[in-house]
């Protein structure tokens, strides 16, 4: 099992729709948990960081944590075209360094 | 803001070459990572480095070392590169565990 999966889409969605991308972790003692948004061709950049159970409202973005179910996930409001990216979820694992584990990106489309 | 620059964007080498990625930081962060990036694999750490001189082996360090002689300044040593070893290398770095890790632009490998 993978530490972090996501799944890689691409997920379609039209212009002004929620977009909702899902995370799960199996390490249940991860505390910290992170959103990159990567344009192709492009470094990731952090887009919102989340470490306690419940939502966090960040503009049009709002992480979601489930610690019990294991599971974080990103919402996007009123998406737009310039949302168009791949979107990564990390977990900053128990024990290793506070090393940080990458899911492997899902890429979302907003469609005009 | 935050610069975290590598030396070449696009660099090809042959197999056997001994390979150095540098990897710079502006801002007296003190950790410091290498990551590689594939399609379908996503972020994989590499090596990372959480002081002057101190190097922590990440999930895939076959093949690599590193070296940290300055705290600005985190290398990435392909000691005889592979063909296997082609890939987008991204070197990050951050204040500490908890805050947002800043990448560079990445440098784009080719090992023929």
């Amino acid at each position: 099992q993978k530490e972090v999966e996501q799944n890689s889409g691409p997920l379609s969605v039209p212009e002004g729709a929620i977009a909702s991308l899902n995370c799960t972790y199996s390490d249940r003692g991860s505390q910290s948990f992170f959103w990159y948004r990567q344009y192709s061709g492009k470094s990731p950049e952090l887009i919102m960081s989340i470490y306690s159970n419940g939502d966090k409202e960040d503009g049009r973005f709002t992480a979601q944590l489930n610690k019990a179910s294991q599971y974080v996930s990103l919402l996007i409001r009123d998406s737009q075209p310039s949302d168009s990216a791949t979107y990564l979820c990390a977990v900053k694992v128990t024990g290793g360094g506070n090393k940080l584990t990458f899911g492997t990106g899902t890429q979302l489309k907003v469609e005009l | 803001d935050v610069k975290v620059t590598q030396s070449s964007r696009y660099l090809v080498k042959r197999t056997g070459e001994k390979v150095f990625l540098e990897c710079v930081q502006d801002m007296d962060h003190e950790n410091m990572f290498w990551y590689r990036q594939d399609p379908g694999l996503g972020l994989r750490l590499i090596y990372f480095s959480y002081d002057v001189k101190m190097k922590e082996k990440g999930d895939i360090p076959e093949g690599y070392s590193v070296s940290r002689e300055k705290k600005e300044r985190f290398s990435l040593i392909l000691e005889s590169a592979s063909t296997n070893q082609t890939s987008m290398y991204l070197c990050a770095s951050r204040r500490g565990p908890n805050e947002k890790l800043f990448f560079g632009s990445g440098t784009q490998l080719s090992v023929l």
